[in-house]
């Protein structure tokens, strides 16, 4: 079964304007992390934000914000004011470990987000 | 800092030949894995290793070798080349003790398989 799950293949949204990107997780470790991670057209991965599940508030970096629903185990990325160069791959992701997982992140299968002008 | 390099850029291989991806990393990180990421389905993990002479399978190994004899260095193997194994090849290091860095990716190497 998917460890994480990304249920939007692609997402449009208008310049300025905020985007949510979804992502749920599973896991029966009671410690894990969660991370969004951005893939340009260029290729290069770049880590933008982490959530760990012991923390009591959503990360923020930036114009980037986790929505931590830990309950109903999502973790979506909030995209403030969306920008041209914001168009791009993104990764969802989740390290486990305390209960004999790898501490190594797997990620989700993606969501491919346009700006559009 | 380099941080993490990969060698080759971009390779093409014939069914059946042998070759080694290289990675290093400048960090003196104790984690690093390989990913491959196909279209449509994200990153899945190769191998990883959590320090030097300690590595273990991840989601997709078969085909693939990898040793860790220092804490800088991370070549992944491929035995015997096929065209499933056309991809792009990414190795990534990380600090367990600061998971909220996330992990640093080097460039990655495409690989063709004829």
């Amino acid at each position: 079964a998917q460890k994480i799950t990304q249920t939007q293949p692609g997402m449009f949204v208008q310049e300025k304007e905020a985007v949510t990107l979804d992502c749920t997780y599973d896991t029966s470790d009671p410690s894990y992390g969660l991370f969004w991670y951005k893939q340009p057209s260029s290729g290069e991965m770049i880590f933008l934000i982490y959530q760990g599940s012991y923390d009591q508030q959503n990360a923020t970096e930036g114009r980037y914000s986790l929505n931590f629903q830990k309950a109903r185990k999502s973790a979506n990325l909030v995209i403030s004011a969306s920008q041209l160069g914001d168009s791009a791959m993104y990764f969802c992701a989740m390290r486990e470990g305390q209960r004999g997982g790898s501490y190594i992140p797997t990620f989700g299968r993606g969501t491919s987000l346009i700006v559009h002008p | 800092n380099a941080g993490v390099t990969q060698t080759p850029k971009f390779q093409v291989l014939k069914t059946g030949q042998s070759m080694t991806l290289q990675c290093a990393q400048d960090m003196n990180h104790e984690y690093m894995s390989w990913y491959r990421q196909d279209p449509g389905m994200g990153l899945r993990l190769i191998h990883y290793s959590v320090g030097a002479g300690i590595t273990d399978q991840g989601e997709v190994p078969n085909g693939y070798n990898v040793s860790r004899s220092t804490t800088e260095d991370f070549p992944l193997r491929l035995l015997s080349a096929a065209p499933s194994q056309t991809s792009v090849y990414f190795c990534a290091s990380s600090d367990p003790g600061t998971p909220s860095t996330g992990q640093y990716f080097g460039p990655g190497t495409r690989l063709t398989v004829t």
